[in-house]
């Protein structure tokens, strides 16, 4: 079966550098997207990973390794306002999208 | 660019009544449009997949003739919950993209209560 794996929840500090871990079996793969979902709102697309490599964009920067199955969120200069879920979803052999269940994080001052 | 409308944002309505959400791509044409369920402090679930003229695609579980989707044009899709009962009181998200090889642009959401 297809799974996404991420950790449930995670805890750091303002001003802070976190990583955000995920990884994937899939049936094939057409590239891993993390977004970002505050609580009783949309998910917003934060980044997109299609290659190896780190996709650097502001704060955030996303990682992939297709090899592994893995991928990570990393956020810099951690704002109280990056508390938040953050879900990763692969793209499947089929262009379907596989969801990760979300990472909580919790920004404490 | 790349704007999705859902509406409405919220709706409340009693038990055994229908209610329809509309969702709208408002700056491109969308070939395909997802319709999510998310219960509280749980991950998105999707529903079902339209592409614009042919019927949806439902996930294992979702009840077609329950949930009735229409993606008539390239910009909109709706989706009816037909007899509503409290269980279904959840928030309904809709997303569109343009083709497989782009992201999903999710509309705001529409938390629907039934009571």
């Amino acid at each position: 079966g297809q799974n996404i794996d991420q950790p449930t929840e995670m805890t750091a500090t303002e001003g802070a550098i976190v990583q955000i871990n995920c990884t994937y079996q899939t049936s094939g793969f057409n590239g891993l997207f993390w977004y970002q979902q505050h609580a009783g709102e949309a998910p917003t697309f934060l980044s997109y990973n299609v290659l190896d490599g780190l996709e650097e964009k502001g704060r955030f920067s996303s990682f992939l390794s297709r090899s592994k199955g893995y991928s990570y969120l990393l956020l810099k200069e951690l704002q109280m306002k990056d508390s938040a879920s953050y879900l990763c979803a692969v793209r499947d052999g089929n262009y379907q999208l596989i969801w990760g269940a979300g990472t909580k994080l919790i920004i404490k001052p | 660019g790349a704007v999705v409308s859902q509406h409405p944002s919220w709706v409340i309505c009693k038990s055994g009544t229908s209610v329809k959400i509309e969702c709208r791509s408002l700056d491109f044409q969308a070939t395909t449009m997802f319709w999510y369920r998310q219960f509280p402090k749980q991950s998105l679930m999707l529903m079902a997949t339209s592409n614009e003229g042919s019927k949806a695609t439902y996930e294992q579980g979702v009840e077609k003739d329950k949930f009735l989707i229409n993606h008539a044009s390239l910009t909109l899709s709706t989706l009816t919950v037909t007899s509503a009962h409290p269980e279904d009181s959840s928030f309904y998200i809709c997303s569109a993209r343009v083709d497989r090889d782009y992201e999903q642009y999710f509309g705001p959401g529409t938390r629907l209560t039934v009571t």
